[in-house]
Formats: structure tokens, sequence, C-alpha cells
């Protein structure tokens, strides 16, 4: 069975600083897709980045770009020019490719504050 | 273009009640998700639905929980005979049916969630 490793509980970074994010993972399929979501205190939870693993190029959006280690199974999240908005739970989730659902792993999360 | 609803928001239950949880997918959606959030923990898949189908129900408990989406109408999340340990989060996801990989590659949608306290 897949499983999703967040290891840091909570995170800080000043406005306008840049923080990372770690994300392990444990599977042994070759294609599979990675995803990372944000929970603010609204407790919705807002898609940020995805990643296909049959991809090399990682994937950017805007102020967020993952670094993508495949072979090590490593999906970080990168917030550069942090905004105090940013400030949520970070939950990083694994979907397999294959088989008949869509269901996402979750990790366990990672709460980020940004200070002013 | 509304997101995916759920209601109510929150929803307060003594020991032995019931309690019956809403999802309404995203227009056009025709799959439905529902995961459950415990404090301090990520979310947990519970079960996949399609209409008038449950696909996957791996993560259900096996006793007081059972789900479905109708032909018309949202989809239901019930729990009977609640106990404390229900206490949770319940989150609903949709996701459309599109292309020739409706499954791998479209993202789910997240509604905000219902916030089941028991008491």
């Amino acid at each position: 069975a897949q499983t999703v490793t967040q290891s840091q509980p909570e995170m800080s970074v000043q406005e306008a600083e840049t923080v990372t994010l770690s994300c392990t993972y444990d599977t042994s399929e070759s294609d599979y897709y990675l995803f990372w979501y944000k929970q603010p205190p609204s407790r919705q939870m807002i898609l940020v980045i995805r990643q296909e693993a049959y991809k090399q190029q990682n994937a950017t959006e805007n102020r967020f770009s993952v670094n993508f280690q495949k072979a090590a199974k490593s999906f970080s999240l990168k917030i550069s020019d942090s905004q105090l908005g940013d400030a949520a739970m970070y939950f990083c989730a694994y979907r397999s490719s294959g088989g008949a659902t869509n269901k996402l792993i979750f990790g366990t999360g990672t709460l980020l504050a940004v200070q002013p | 273009n509304a997101g995916v609803m759920q209601n109510p928001r929150h929803l307060v239950r003594r020991r032995g009640q019931e309690a019956r949880l809403r999802c309404s997918p995203m227009k056009g959606h025709s799959h439905v998700y529902w995961y459950r959030q415990l404090p301090e923990e990520g979310l947990k898949f519970m079960v996949y639905l399609q209409k008038e189908n449950i696909i996957d129900e791996s993560g259900m408990p096996k006793e007081r929980f059972s789900a479905e989406f109708p032909k018309e109408g949202p989809s239901i999340l019930r729990i009977q005979q609640v106990v404390r340990g229900d206490s949770a989060a319940y989150f609903c996801a949709s996701s459309p049916l599109r292309g020739t990989n409706p499954i791998y590659n479209s993202p789910l949608h997240f509604g905000n969630g219902t916030r089941l306290t028991v008491t």
C-alpha cells in the first residue's frame, strides 16, 4: 500500500522569504500523480500544484514550485516570496494512475505560519 | 459555477443519534468521494461513489456507516448511533467524467466540509 509522509508538523517563514515543505512517499508503482493541497482556517481544500510522475520537469504555479525526485520518492513544495495569505495547513497527496478509483492518499500535513 | 456544496457546515449530535451529511457535487461531476479528517491528522479516504453505485468503500468502517449517491439529489453519508470517536470533519470531493482517461487526469474538487461533534 502507498504511504505519504510529511515529517515537518510545523514550519515558519518570514513574509517575502522562501520556505520548502518536505514530502516523501512510498510506492511500487512507476506511474502516479502527486499533489499539494492547502487548507486555510476556513477548512476548504485548495489544490496548489500537481505533478505527473512520468514528467521529469518540475511543476510550477506562480510562486509555488516543486522539487520532484522520483528515485528518492521525494516531492517537496517551495513557496517563494511568502505572503500572509499563504499561512495554512499544507497536505501532500498521492494518487495511483492505475486501478478503478481516483482516491487520494494524504500525508498528515505541515502547518505553515507566515510572520510579518 | 457553484463548487462542491456540503451541508450542514456544523452538526452536533448526542451519542446514539444518527448523523446525515449531504454533498452536492459540482455541476457535471458524476464521481463523489468522502474523506474524514480527525483532529491533527490528514484526510483519510472513506468511500468512492458514482451515480447509484458504490465503487470503492475500502475506507468505510464496517458498521454504522453508509453512503449513497442516488440518481437524483445529493450524496449522503449516514452515521448511525454516533459515538464520540466519530467527531471529525467530513469532506466530500467530486470529479468529472472527462476524456478518454476520466479517472486518472481529473483533479478532485473539495467542499468546505461538515464538522461533526458528538456530545
